[in-house]
């Protein structure tokens, strides 16, 4: 059974630091690796998707990496802003092509 | 890809009674997906709801709790019945953002149900 944790769990910085969200899974057969966004009591949106022969995918200020053989994943954001302020979820497609396993989120709060 | 107009947004419900979310898709799609989100917790997938087939329920989920209807290629209801306060949750509905599961998934705005 796939099983994806993220560290940490919460984390606090001041405005324009560059910071790094990690995403582990334990079955490395994935069909890809997509990461969330999601602000309180509200739905996900889409940042990024990386396949599972990609290495990384960028998007604005964005930067994914994917190691499929260790079972890890980063999301760094470049110069964070108080707008960044979320919780960030990767989530994994394994089981036959259909299934989202989500990881167990970072809540990022980003400081004047 | 594909939107999704997921509605209500949220309702506050007494123990016991049924509410009902609905998913509008803007484009066929063959497999729609419902997701609960239980107060700080990850997502857990519900259901896969297939149009013209009974919904595949996952482990720890039953038809009579959590019926699902699939009546054409753009639009599923997820009815959480006999709500007790702990189905207080937000309910998400999902779908491959371009038919494909290889290029994503997108996902409506959720349903903020609280159970009283």
């Amino acid at each position: 059974k796939q099983e994806v944790t993220q560290i940490p769990a919460a984390l606090s910085v001041p405005e324009g630091e560059n910071l790094v969200l990690n995403c582990s899974f334990t079955d490395s057969a994935i069909y890809n690796l997509q990461w969330f966004r999601q602000d309180p009591g509200k739905g996900l949106t889409s940042l990024l998707l990386i396949q599972s022969s990609q290495r990384e995918q960028t998007s604005g200020r964005l930067n994914a990496s994917l190691d499929k053989s260790s079972g890890r994943s980063t999301l760094y954001i470049a110069a964070s802003q108080p707008g960044d302020s979320a919780t960030y979820l990767c989530a994994v497609l394994t089981g036959g092509g259909n299934k989202l396993t989500f990881g167990t989120g970072t809540q990022l709060k980003v400081e004047l | 890809s594909a939107v999704i107009s997921q509605k209500p947004s949220r309702d506050i419900c007494q123990r016991g009674t049924s509410l009902t979310i609905q998913c509008q898709v803007d484009s066929q799609v063959t497999m729609m997906f419902w997701y609960r989100q239980q107060p700080g917790q990850s997502l857990t997938l519900i259901a896969t709801a297939n149009q013209g087939s009974e919904a595949t329920y996952e482990s720890g989920f039953v038809i009579d709790k959590f019926p699902i209807s699939r009546p054409n290629l753009t639009f599923s209801t997820l009815t959480v019945s006999n709500m007790s306060p702990e189905d207080s949750s937000i309910y998400l509905c999902s779908v491959p953002r371009t038919g494909s599961a290889n290029y994503g998934y997108t996902f409506g705005s959720g349903t903020r149900l609280t159970v009283v």
